[in-house]
């Protein structure tokens, strides 16, 4: 199984600054099958990001994806209020694994 | 419109069983794989396996292979999952979510675009 290792655990910054969430996988994920996932309380998750880069339907442009390989970023450009939440990394190339979250929290 | 629709939460005793519905509109359950995830308490997600609908085809991760069970039922478009001998350590919210792919041929293989609204699962005596 591939493992998905997240960092930072939580990060904190205020609207209007730029976020940059990592994720590293353990073995290289095949076709770069990486999506990202934001999940407020009492939710389920909402896909941002699918295939490492590409946005997924009715998502706003300042959330961009990146990387291949083992190496994948989730970048969004100048945070919202409502861009305060998890976010989770999500490998589809093998069996399906996740990371362990990232907290985004308002400093 | 898109459509997943979860039962309602569920206490159970350690020993015991739980079946969880997803009942999904009509094209979802045609064409589109579901698959089944959990998140305890605080925790992150986890994927437990997935079902193609109209085939009955189904792919478990390794660890609940031989405890989850998942089926569908055509006349009502409701995909199940079923977990047995259930420990404390299985509370969590399950979610049922459609993978994003029409095409695929085995669950599991995509990513999730729509999810249902989870069922939370409480084991204890």
């Amino acid at each position: 199984e591939i493992v998905l290792t997240q960092s930072p655990a939580t990060l904190s910054l205020s609207p209007g600054e730029r976020a940059t969430l990592s994720c590293g996988a353990s073995q290289s994920v095949s076709r770069n099958y990486l999506a990202w996932y934001q999940q407020k309380p009492g939710l389920p998750p909402r896909v941002l990001i699918y295939d490492a880069s590409n946005r997924a339907t009715g998502i706003p442009d300042r959330f961009s994806g990146s990387g291949s390989g083992t190496d994948f970023i989730l970048t969004i450009s100048r945070l919202e209020p409502e861009d305060f939440a998890v976010y989770y990394c999500h490998q589809y190339g093998g069996s399906p694994s996740f990371g362990q979250g990232t907290k985004l929290e308002i400093k | 419109q898109v459509q997943l629709v979860q039962s309602g939460a569920e206490v159970k005793k350690p020993g015991s069983s739980v079946k969880v519905s997803c009942r999904a509109s009509k094209d979802t359950f045609i064409n589109y794989a579901i698959s089944w995830l959990r998140q305890a308490p605080g925790q992150g997600l986890e994927w437990m396996g997935g079902i193609i609908p109209i085939f009955g085809t189904t792919n478990y991760a390794q660890k609940f292979q031989g405890r989850a069970t998942i089926t569908a039922d055509e006349s009502t478009t409701t995909a199940y999952m079923e977990l047995s001998s259930l420990k404390s350590e299985d509370t969590a919210v399950y979610y049922c979510a459609r993978e994003a792919d029409p095409a695929i041929a085995v669950a599991g293989t995509y990513y999730f675009d729509w999810w249902g609204q989870g069922t939370l699962v409480t084991v204890s005596t």
